[in-house]
């Protein structure tokens, strides 16, 4: 069984202060994406990563993928509350359309 | 485009009674996903369908979860009978292209089910 085990569960910040989250598993992924998701809403992509060593940019967000594709990072700089939410990790790891996702990560960002 | 349409948004039904829960994937999409969330365990896959077809089933609790596609644009699952402990955020998503691994897949607004 593919486990996705992400870490903090939960982060309660100030507004302006760094974080980082981590998503981590025994299994190698052929990709892995990030989602978002509000309360009542359902998870929104925010980025797909799929080369080792990967690192990618969305605004604050800086996304990594690690060299042997079994984890991977989300950074937020100065955290905003429009940034809180529940952050998931998601890993493709047979090339088909299935998804295992990770527990989440619940993150409060406070003005 | 609408994106994905769940209904109802909110079900409260009785211990044994049958929930039906229907989903209208996004427009074109070929892959369309079955999941639910809770606390305890997080987001868990039950079902997925491609063109369809069901391709993968193995996250279906127990024979009393059934999951249905007639068409392309309209997909079902069923709980009879429904049990306290199947109370849950159902989600359905969709994807577009033909499953390749960095598909995006487009979450619906998710159903509460509370099961008393």
């Amino acid at each position: 069984t593919q486990l996705l085990e992400q870490s903090p569960q939960f982060l309660s910040i100030q507004e302006g202060e760094n974080l980082t989250v981590y998503c981590n598993s025994s299994s190698v992924f052929s990709s892995l994406q990030w989602y978002r998701q509000e309360p009542g809403e359902g998870p929104v992509l925010l980025v797909t990563v799929v080369t080792g060593g990967e690192v990618k940019k969305l605004k604050r967000l800086t996304f990594q993928f690690g060299d042997a594709r079994k984890d991977s990072s989300l950074h937020i700089t100065a955290a905003q509350p429009g940034d809180t939410g529940l952050y998931l990790c998601a890993g493709n790891y047979n090339q088909g359309g299935k998804l295992i996702f990770g527990q989440g990560t619940e993150l409060s960002v406070k003005p | 485009d609408a994106g994905v349409i769940q209904s109802p948004r909110h079900e409260v039904t009785e211990m044994g009674q049958e929930v039906t829960l229907r989903c209208k994937p996004i427009s074109g999409h070929d892959y369309l996903f079955w999941y639910r969330q809770t606390m305890m365990r997080g987001l868990e896959l039950l079902i997925y369908f491609n063109n369809n077809v069901p391709i993968d089933d193995s996250g279906m609790p127990e024979d009393r979860f059934s999951a249905k596609m007639p068409n392309a644009s309209f997909s079902t699952l069923k709980i009879q009978p429904s049990e306290p402990r199947d109370s849950a955020v159902y989600f359905c998503a969709s994807s577009p292209l033909a499953g390749g691994y960095t598909d995006t897949q487009y979450f619906g607004p998710g159903t509460r089910l509370t099961v008393l």
